[in-house]
């Protein structure tokens, strides 16, 4: 697509529940990787996707997040038995490798009451 | 890991004066420092960077300067517009982008 593409735009959850959050990126870009931008904050690394190698995982914050690439392409960022402290804007960028100029989406503001 | 920090916080200016923003870093082995423009509600997006074995580069009102020495790059802003404002982020690569803290850029007509 033109650019990257993030779903939902907004998600309000209750505590305890599970969340799914994608990311369709730029076509053909190889590299993929999910920020998390807490208000008023920069942007926290979560993981990242480099073509076929196993990702890059060591942004996680806890075990209750996971995320998966599925055909090198669209991507899902889980994260279980939400939490309060979860809630931010989770934004997801894609490059081709190598290449550091990012494109960002414009993030899922999830929300958890 | 790479530590970032970002000054200032925030930044106003008069509309038409320059904004600078600095950015100091910790990894000696960083070899790209890419400045983001961050508008209300919209992901980053990259406006200018620059390469270790580059001191200076310019596009148009923008420029970023590296001081690898001294470990850090900052972002001019010249002849600042409305339209500047907006949160600004420094983020160096060590394996992936390291975001600093941001600065929020006011331009007050």
């Amino acid at each position: 697509g033109a650019g990257v593409s993030q779903s939902p735009s907004n998600k309000v959850t209750e505590k305890g529940k599970d969340v799914e959050l994608r990311c369709d990126p730029i076509s053909g870009h190889t590299a993929l990787y999910w920020y998390r931008q807490s208000l008023g904050q920069g942007l926290e690394f979560l993981i990242y996707f480099q073509g076929n190698s196993a990702p890059d995982k060591s942004g996680l914050p806890s075990d209750r997040f996971s995320a998966e690439r599925t055909g090198g392409s669209v991507s899902t960022l889980t994260i279980q038995r939400t939490q309060q402290e979860d809630s931010a804007v989770y934004l997801c960028a894609s490059s081709f490798i190598g290449d550091y100029g990012y494109t960002f989406g414009s993030g899922t503001r999830l929300t958890v009451v | 890991g790479e530590n970032v920090e970002q000054h200032p916080s925030t930044l106003s200016v008069q509309e038409g004066d320059s904004a600078v923003i600095k950015c100091t870093y910790s990894d000696s082995a960083s070899n790209y420092f890419p400045w983001y423009k961050q508008e209300l509600g919209k992901g980053p997006q990259l406006i200018i960077d620059i390469r270790s074995n580059v001191g200076e580069k310019k596009d148009q009102r923008i420029a970023v300067t590296l001081n690898k020495t001294a470990k850090h790059f900052s972002l001019h802003i010249t002849e600042t517009q409305p339209e500047d404002s907006a949160v600004y982020f420094c983020a160096p690569v060590e394996r992936q982008l390291t975001f600093g803290s941001g600065t929020q850029l006011t331009v007050l007509p």
